[in-house]
């Protein structure tokens, strides 16, 4: 089955304690990419990558770090996690069309 | 960068009536306008899409317009069913990728019965 997969899908952590979110997909997509979703906000992008070794910053990069070292694997990276960052993370992926999201990652930083 | 302006924020309309929702884009070199339904508790998924040569697409009761002279496309609902209560997304392709999508604010729309 076609399919994002993010791990995990709840997490309650402590400020200042790394944590690292991951996202893969069987769909041989290249690219890939972060959001954060926030109410009134809507789907803010972090961080993107167009293919393997190839990442950039999307409109709200600050606080987070990614690697693309495979062409499955994306993994959303918080250093030192503070509470401004409790929000609900999407993963998704896709070629040149449709993105496809994972279900989910609901984030809480005390 | 690329900003996606989406309105309203939120819409009810009654069972069976029409809804729209616009979005303004600021990116010229955008060329790939999807629309995303979320389902409460549930991830985005696509129901439509339109590429840059085409002005309209239809799919059953939802259609898009889009007028690139303007920097601007339209979502519209027909018929609405309560199944249609969503927030729904509208995005613009980014930095020279059809791939790479910022989203708008997002659309609350409740269909009362």
């Amino acid at each position: 089955e076609a399919q994002v997969t993010q791990n995990p899908r709840y997490l309650i952590t402590v400020t200042g304690k790394k944590l690292t979110v991951t996202c893969s997909q069987n769909m041989n997509h290249e690219y890939m990419s972060w959001y954060r979703q926030d109410p009134g906000l809507g789907l803010r992008q972090i961080y993107y990558s167009m293919n393997v070794e190839v990442t950039d910053k999307g409109d709200v990069p600050e606080g987070y770090k990614v690697s693309r070292k495979e062409k499955r694997n994306f993994p959303l990276i918080l250093e030192s996690p503070s509470p401004n960052q409790t929000s609900l993370y999407f993963c998704a992926s896709g070629n040149t069309g449709e993105l496809f999201f994972g279900e989910g990652s609901r984030l809480t930083v005390l | 960068g690329e900003n996606v302006e989406q309105h309203p924020s939120t819409l009810s309309v009654q069972e069976g009536d029409s809804a729209v929702i616009k979005c303004t884009y600021s990116d010229s070199a955008s060329n790939y306008f999807p629309w995303y339904k979320q389902e409460l508790g549930k991830r985005p998924q696509l129901i439509i899409d339109i590429r840059s040569n085409v002005g309209e697409k239809k799919d059953q009761r939802i259609a898009v317009t889009l007028n690139k002279t303007a920097k601007h496309f339209s979502l519209h609902i027909t018929e609405t069913q309560p199944e249609d209560s969503a927030v729904y997304f509208c995005a613009a392709s980014a930095r020279g990728s059809q791939g790479n999508l910022i989203f708008g604010k997002g659309t609350k729309l409740s269909v009362k019965p």
